[in-house]
């Protein structure tokens, strides 16, 4: 199993381009989520989906879009890219067990917005 | 917002039992709580998890005091590989089971 995989590890975007990150996991999980990590803080929740189909927002979502096409895809759009979503993006699945929860997170993408 | 309070940076010898405590103080009867690490950027990594009574895993201990509004996070022999943030976590209750990271614990673990 290559568990989760984020697609790309590191991009350079000017203000105003768009852009769409891709997670996929391999362990048949309904849940999949996304978070943006900033310098020296905890991991912030941007938009998260309970199923395929399905979305919902987090803490964070303006200025990003998701889909949920495939059960085991996960995308996440920046349509106009500004410098203050410069962060690093991190991806995580879990599997539907009612009141336990393990998330398994990719390797994360790294995003600078010039 | 974060339900979870932690000392910003804690650290220990190699070898020697690491102790990270965290207050939650707000919990719910039915709100477990969990403990994420992150070693230098890399994606978070699961460690444990309890309800009520101490657990124990390969990686770990949980101990939750009696009134659940603490827990302490052990690590038994601490290596240089332990250094890392630690997430002390209570889920959020709903169906969206959502975790709300909070700014965590720096552990410096120190030849």
């Amino acid at each position: 199993n290559a568990g989760v995989t984020q697609t790309p590890k590191f991009r350079v975007l000017k203000t105003g381009q768009s852009m769409t990150l891709l997670c996929a996991q391999d362990m048949n999980h309904e849940y999949m989520y996304w978070y943006r990590q900033d310098p020296g803080m905890g991991l912030r929740l941007i938009h998260y989906s309970v199923g395929e189909g399905t979305t919902a927002k987090g803490e964070v979502p303006d200025g990003y879009n998701v889909s949920r096409l495939k059960k085991q895809n996960f995308l996440l759009g920046l349509e106009s890219a500004a410098p203050s979503q410069t962060s690093v993006y991190f991806c995580a699945s879990s599997r539907l067990r009612t009141g336990i929860e393990t998330q398994y997170f990719g390797p994360g993408t790294r995003l600078l917005v010039l | 917002d974060a339900k979870t309070t932690q000392p910003p940076s804690m650290d220990c010898a190699e070898g020697r039992a690491a102790n990270l405590p965290c207050n939650h103080s707000t919990i719910s009867g039915n709100e477990y709580v969990y403990w994420y690490r992150q070693i230098h950027s890399q994606g978070p990594q699961y460690i444990i998890h309890g309800l009520k009574n101490n657990e124990t895993n390969e990686m770990a201990s949980l101990i939750i005091t009696e009134d659940r509004k603490s827990s302490t996070l052990i690590l038994p022999h601490a290596t240089l590989r332990d250094t890392a943030v630690y997430y002390c976590i209570v889920r959020v209750e709903d169906s969206s089971y959502k975790l709300i990271f909070g700014s965590g614990t720096r552990l410096l673990v120190r030849p």
